[in-house]
């Protein structure tokens, strides 16, 4: 399949700071890719989706100024963490889509721990 | 998209077949059932996906029942390997679908 890397696969912040994940498609151009968070032992909640040069969609209950996503690029869309708090440590997984075919492939994710 | 329902977990031994049932009785005729596995601590696996029709690849099987009310996701030979949550989803296929999104999975454990 298709190959999804996500960067960092673990970082570790102090409380109020920033954290950039990068999501990047590596052998196909995303169109869509979406975000998702996941707690220990809890499946994976989507968080947003966005479309390369838009806006991206949030899902309800996440606030799209804390979470800022940024999908310039067919092959890099980018999630940063603002003002960080212990209560955002998660595993962060993005996954992208392709034009040719609708099928999902997804980062190998990144787990924050915030402190 | 359609809701499914899985059971919670599930054993099975290796070498032997695991049978994954999924039931979906409210999917709609455009609607494409879709497994995926998460291995822990990683990003989630594509395995397979299916319209109607039985549907087979190097990983697993797929049997959709005739009605496409459920579904069951044959793994032929488990390895410890293939320990894992595994997620059974519909959606509407093809660049027109939009999110996947996951309930909460079977928990499969193979033992020795």
């Amino acid at each position: 399949g298709a190959v999804v890397s996500q960067h960092p696969s673990w970082v570790i912040c102090k409380s109020g700071t920033s954290v950039k994940i990068e999501c990047r498609s590596l052998d196909f151009q995303a169109t869509t890719m979406f975000w998702y968070r996941q707690f220990p032992k809890q499946s994976l909640m989507l968080m947003a989706t966005s479309n390369e040069g838009s806006k991206a969609t949030y899902e309800q209950g996440v606030e799209k100024d804390k979470f800022l996503i940024n999908h310039a690029s067919l092959t890099l869309s980018t999630l940063t963490v603002t003002s960080a708090h212990p209560e955002d440590s998660s595993f962060y997984i993005c996954s992208a889509r392709g034009s040719l075919n609708g099928e999902a492939f997804f980062g190998q994710g990144t787990r924050l721990t915030v402190v | 998209d359609a809701k499914t329902t899985q059971p919670t977990s599930m054993d099975c031994a290796e070498g032997r077949a695991a049978n994954l049932p999924c039931n979906h009785s409210t999917i709609s005729g455009n609607e494409y059932v879709y497994w995926y596995r998460q291995i822990h601590s990683q990003g989630p696996q594509y395995i397979i996906h299916g319209l109607k029709n039985n549907e087979t690849n190097e990983m697993a099987s797929l049997i959709i029942t005739e009605d496409r009310k459920s579904s069951t996701l044959i793994l032929p030979h488990a390895t410890l390997r293939d320990t894992a949550v595994y997620y059974c989803i519909v959606r509407v296929g093809g660049a027109a679908g939009n999110k996947l999104t996951f309930g909460g999975g079977t928990r499969v454990l193979v033992k020795p």
